[in-house]
C-alpha cells in the first residue's frame, strides 16, 4: 500500500529537548516536504526536498532542520524545541518537484512543547 | 497577508444542496491544488489545475481555475454527509518555471446535515 508513515503521532516533550520526527514513503517519490498546522494561521511549508542531499527553505524553516540522505526518510530536528513550535506536523511527498502538489501526506504528529 | 483567501471560512448545507467553495490570489497560480482534509487527519489530493479556463471532476466534485489563473472554484453537486471535512487550496505561486515552494489556503470546513 502506498504510504507515508510519520512517527511518533503524538509527542509531548520540554522546551530544550531535542528530539525527531521521523517520515518514510515507499514510492519512491523525489519531492518530500514538511508542514505545520496551526488554527487561525494555516498549513504552512517548514522545509522541503527535491531529492536526495537537496533540501530547501519553506515559509517558516526557523528552528527546524531536515537532510535527506535516502529517498525514501526525511526527518525533521528540532534541536532545541520551543513552546510556540507546538502545533500539528504533516510530511508529504510527491513524485517529483514539478508536480509537488500531488501530494501523499502522513497522519500527522501532534507535537506539544511545555 | 494570506496568499491565497478561501471563501467562505465555514459552511453548513443540508444534504442534498450544491455549495461552491472559492480560493483567490492577488498573484498568478502557476498550479492550484485542491484537498480535502478530515479533523486532525492528514490532507487527501483531490485535484490539481495548471491551465487557465481548465476544468476538473471527479465524481460530484468539479473544481475550475479561472483564466487570469488567479481564482480557483470547487463546487460539490448533491452534497453528502461523506462531504463533510474541511477543504484547502494549495498553489505554487512564486514562479513561472516553479519554485516547488507551497503556499496553502486557510481551509473551508463543510458541514453537512442530513
Amino acid at each position: 500500500e502506498a504510504q507515508v508513515t510519520q512517527n511518533p503521532r503524538y509527542l509531548i516533550t520540554v522546551t530544550g529537548k531535542k528530539l525527531t520526527v521521523t517520515c518514510s514513503q515507499n514510492m519512491n517519490h523525489e519531492y518530500m516536504s514538511w508542514y505545520r498546522q496551526d488554527p487561525g494561521l494555516g498549513l504552512r511549508q517548514i522545509y522541503y526536498s527535491m531529492n536526495v542531499e537537496v533540501t530547501d527553505k519553506g515559509d517558516v524553516p526557523e528552528g527546524y532542520k531536515v537532510s535527506r540522505k535516502e529517498k525514501r526518510n526525511f526527518p525533521l530536528i528540532l534541536e532545541s524545541p520551543s513552546p510556540n513550535q507546538t502545533s500539528l506536523y504533516f510530511c508529504a511527498s510527491s513524485l517529483s518537484a514539478n508536480r509537488a502538489g500531488e501530494a501523499f501526506f502522513g497522519q500527522g504528529t501532534r507535537l506539544t512543547v511545555v | 497577508s494570506q496568499e491565497l483567501e478561501q471563501s467562505p471560512q465555514s459552511l453548513i448545507v443540508q444534504e442534498g444542496k450544491n455549495l461552491t467553495i472559492n480560493c483567490t490570489s492577488s498573484k498568478t497560480l502557476y498550479g492550484l491544488y485542491w484537498y480535502k482534509q478530515k479533523y486532525g487527519e492528514g490532507l487527501i489530493f483531490l485535484m490539481m489545475l495548471q491551465k487557465g479556463g481548465e476544468e476538473k471532476s471527479h465524481e460530484k466534485i468539479t473544481a475550475k481555475l479561472d483564466e487570469k489563473k488567479q481564482q480557483s472554484s470547487l463546487h460539490i453537486t448533491a452534497s453528502q454527509p461523506s462531504h463533510a471535512g474541511i477543504y484547502l487550496c494549495g498553489a505554487d505561486m512564486h514562479s513561472g518555471a516553479g519554485s516547488y515552494q507551497l503556499t496553502f489556503g486557510k481551509g473551508t470546513k463543510l458541514s453537512v446535515i442530513p
